[in-house]
C-alpha cells in the first residue's frame, strides 16, 4: 500500500516570493502523482499530474512540480505567489495497479501582502 | 460545462440521528467518488461507483454508512446512525474514466456537524 507526507502543514510566505510545498510518498510499484487546490468553502482542483514521462510537471496557475523517483518526492513550487494562492494544497499518489488515490494531509499556503 | 452538484451544504443532526447526502457528477462521468475529510486531514475515499456499480467500498463503515448509485447518474450518501465522529466534509467527485490516471473533479461538499 502507497502512502503520502506533506512535510508543512502551514508555509507562510510574502507575496511575490517563492515558495515549495514539500510531499514524499513511499508505493512498492510505480505511481501517478497529483497536486490539488482547495480554495475556502470550494472544492478541490487539479493544479497539475504526473503520470509518465517528463519529471518536470507545469501546472495551472504558474505552479510546477519536479517528480523524483530516487527521493519518492514530488514537491509543488512557484516562483512568485500572489495573495489569490491563499488556500490549501493536497498532495495524492495512487499506484499504476490501481489501488485507490491517498490524499496527504494538506499544507496550508498563506500568502502575506 | 456544469461542475459536480452536492446538496445540502450544511447540516447540524444529533448524534443517533440519521442523514443523506445528494451528489450529480458532470454529466458523462461514469465514475463517482464519496471522500470524507475530517478537519485537518486529507480526503479519505469511502466509495467508488463506476456507472452504477461499486468499485471500492473497503474503507465505508457499512455498519451505519450506505450509498447508491442509481442508474449510473446521480448518487446518495447515508449515515444511519450518525456518531460524533462522522462530523467531517463529505466531498464527492467524479471522472470521465475509471483509470486512477483520471482528474477527479470535485464538489463542494457537505460539512456534517454532529452533535
Amino acid at each position: 500500500a502507497q502512502s503520502v507526507t506533506q512535510l508543512d502543514s502551514q508555509v507562510p510566505v510574502f507575496e511575490e516570493a517563492p515558495v515549495e510545498l514539500r510531499c514524499n510518498y513511499s508505493s512498492s510499484v510505480s505511481v501517478y502523482l497529483f497536486w490539488y487546490v482547495q480554495y475556502p468553502n470550494q472544492g478541490l482542483q487539479l493544479l497539475l499530474k504526473y503520470l509518465s514521462g517528463s519529471t518536470l510537471v507545469k501546472g495551472i496557475n504558474g505552479f510546477e512540480a519536479e517528480f523524483n523517483k530516487s527521493q519518492t518526492s514530488f514537491h509543488l513550487r512557484k516562483p512568485s505567489v500572489h495573495i489569490s494562492d491563499t488556500a490549501e494544497y493536497f498532495c495524492a499518489v495512487t499506484d499504476t495497479g490501481g489501488f485507490k488515490t491517498i490524499f496527504g494531509a494538506g499544507t496550508r499556503l498563506f500568502v502575506k501582502a | 460545462e456544469a461542475g459536480v452538484a452536492q446538496s445540502p451544504r450544511y447540516k447540524i443532526i444529533e448524534k443517533r440521528q440519521s442523514v443523506a447526502f445528494w451528489c450529480n457528477p458532470i454529466s458523462g462521468h461514469a465514475t463517482l467518488y464519496w471522500y470524507q475529510q475530517i478537519l485537518g486531514q486529507g480526503p479519505k475515499l469511502l466509495i467508488q461507483f463506476q456507472n452504477n456499480g461499486v468499485v471500492d467500498d473497503s474503507q465505508l463503515p457499512k455498519d451505519r454508512f450506505s450509498a447508491e448509485r442509481l442508474k449510473g447518474v446521480d448518487s446518495t450518501l447515508k449515515i444511519q446512525p450518525a456518531k460524533l465522529e462522522d462530523s467531517a466534509v463529505y466531498l464527492c467527485a467524479s471522472s470521465y474514466g475509471s483509470g486512477y490516471q483520471e482528474t477527479q473533479y470535485f464538489g463542494p461538499g457537505t460539512r456534517l456537524l454532529v452533535l
